[in-house]
């Protein structure tokens, strides 16, 4: 069966420092993979997605990037946090095959940035 | 664009009351349809799904069945549990290929022994 991992859990971080947050997927390959943000009292936010390796695309222009290193592995990042960059964090996961897959989620990241 | 509409929350229910969660939505084609929730501290799980017109999706106990005649995707459960209470989540996926899941505000429900 195919699993999700995130992390860290949770972070709390300065304004200005950087970030790196880290989802893996088990169990498939070549997944289409995806970054959400989910701000406090709002919906969920697509902020990128990727369908192959070194391939991303942005959703809303920002201070964060993403990147896909390997077949299963995506990371959200950014140079300088911003105290509006504080959220819940979730990546998502589908197979590539039919744009009506399902997207699976991961436990998300909580970050708050001080 | 696409867009989903999700009855403003909280929705505070005693146990064993009948639920409805309503879902609208705003789509070129013939988008599918889902419902997902959130349990406290924890990442979407999803609840269930249809992918065309008069396609009901059901899980535990929960049911939606996809109106095209009305837009709309609502979330019924005959008798909740406490065990329920979380965030409900709407969202609709275009069929024209684009990757993005467009979801509702989310919908926190509070079940009360």
């Amino acid at each position: 069966s195919q699993t999700i991992h995130q992390w860290p859990a949770t972070l709390v971080q300065p304004v200005g420092s950087p970030l790196s947050l880290e989802c893996t997927v088990e169990g498939t390959s070549n997944p289409n993979l995806y970054w959400y943000r989910q701000a406090a009292g709002r919906g969920l936010q697509l902020l990128f997605y990727s369908v192959g390796i070194g391939q991303i695309s942005s959703e809303v222009p920002q201070n964060l990037s993403a990147s896909r290193p390997q077949d299963r592995q995506f990371i959200l990042s950014s140079k300088k946090l911003l105290l509006s960059d504080s959220g819940f964090y979730l990546c998502a996961w589908r197979r590539g095959v039919q744009s009506t897959d399902t997207q699976y989620f991961g436990p998300g990241t909580r970050l708050t940035v001080l | 664009g696409n867009s989903v509409t999700q009855m403003e929350g909280p929705v505070t229910l005693s146990e064993e009351a009948f639920l409805t969660i309503n879902c609208t939505y705003t789509a070129t084609g013939y988008p599918s349809l889902f419902w997902y929730v959130q349990y406290p501290g924890e990442g979407l799980q999803l609840l269930l799904k249809a992918t065309k017109a008069d396609d009901k999706g059901s899980n535990k106990g929960f049911e939606a069945t996809y109106r095209k005649e009305t837009t709309s995707f609502h979330l019924e459960k005959g008798s909740v549990q406490v065990s329920d209470s979380a965030v409900y989540f709407c969202a609709l996926l275009s069929n024209f290929g684009n990757e993005k899941l467009t979801f509702g505000t989310g919908t926190r429900l509070t079940i009360i022994p």
